[in-house]
């Protein structure tokens, strides 16, 4: 069965980095489409970046742009999120999804998603 | 950016009532268009994708509907375990962007 695992979250001080990583298991990783997105504490879902299947191509939020990267390891059917010069605002559960249609290097729906990961950015 | 304005924000209702909930976008997304139920401290599961398409497995209780600028999602019959805050998302352009979410709760 499908499964995504995010790691790496914690409490970290403003200004600093963070790496989550999101482990995929049960499908073929390397032909889908995969996602961040994020839920502050009470609040609702905020998309955060997106990367096609092979890496060649990523987007983020403009809220990130700049700070955060996407990135992928199909041999290790890992996801990553690298997050620099974090901010209080960026304190949140982190979810990796992976998009519902494989072969298909746009976004569409997101049909698996981890059990999220809580960053929280606070000194 | 595409923002989505979902309403209401919030309701009760009664096991067995019909439960509506719209969505409705800045701008024509044709039907790229899903709908997310989110129970407390889960994961998103994803109900329905291009405005209408039931997921597998999912109940036929659940129905989506609308094009263009305008949604609505239907559980035809409210029951206990639908309980949870119900999202919509767009897809026709990024910043992928959610609706603020519904919060669905048992009168």
């Amino acid at each position: 069965q499908v499964q995504l695992v995010e790691s790496g979250g914690g409490v970290v001080q403003p200004g600093r980095s963070l790496r989550l990583s999101c482990a995929a298991s049960g499908f073929t990783f390397s032909n889908y489409v995969m996602y961040w997105v994020r839920q502050a504490p009470g609040k609702g879902l905020e998309w955060v970046a997106v990367i096609s299947h092979d890496g060649s191509t990523k987007h983020h939020a403009d809220s990130v742009k700049g700070r955060f990267n996407i990135s992928r390891d199909n041999s290790k059917s890992t996801l990553y999120l690298q997050m620099d010069s974090l901010r209080p605002e960026d304190t949140a559960v982190y979810y990796c999804a992976r998009d519902r249609i494989p072969y298909y290097d746009f976004w569409s729906a997101l049909d698996y998603w981890g059990q999220g990961i809580l960053v929280t950015v606070s000194s | 950016d595409i923002q989505m304005t979902q309403s209401p924000s919030s309701l009760s209702a009664s096991v067995g009532d019909r439960v509506t909930i719209t969505c409705q976008a800045s701008q024509d997304i044709s039907n790229y268009l899903n709908w997310y139920q989110q129970k407390p401290g889960k994961a998103p599961n994803l109900l329905i994708n291009d405005a209408s398409n039931l997921e597998t497995g999912v109940p036929s209780r659940f129905s989506g509907s609308g094009s263009g600028t305008d949604f609505t999602f239907t559980i035809s019959s409210l029951q206990p375990e639908d309980i949870a805050t119900y999202y919509c998302q767009q897809y026709d352009n990024l910043p992928l962007t959610f609706g603020g979410g519904t919060k669905v709760e048992i009168k």
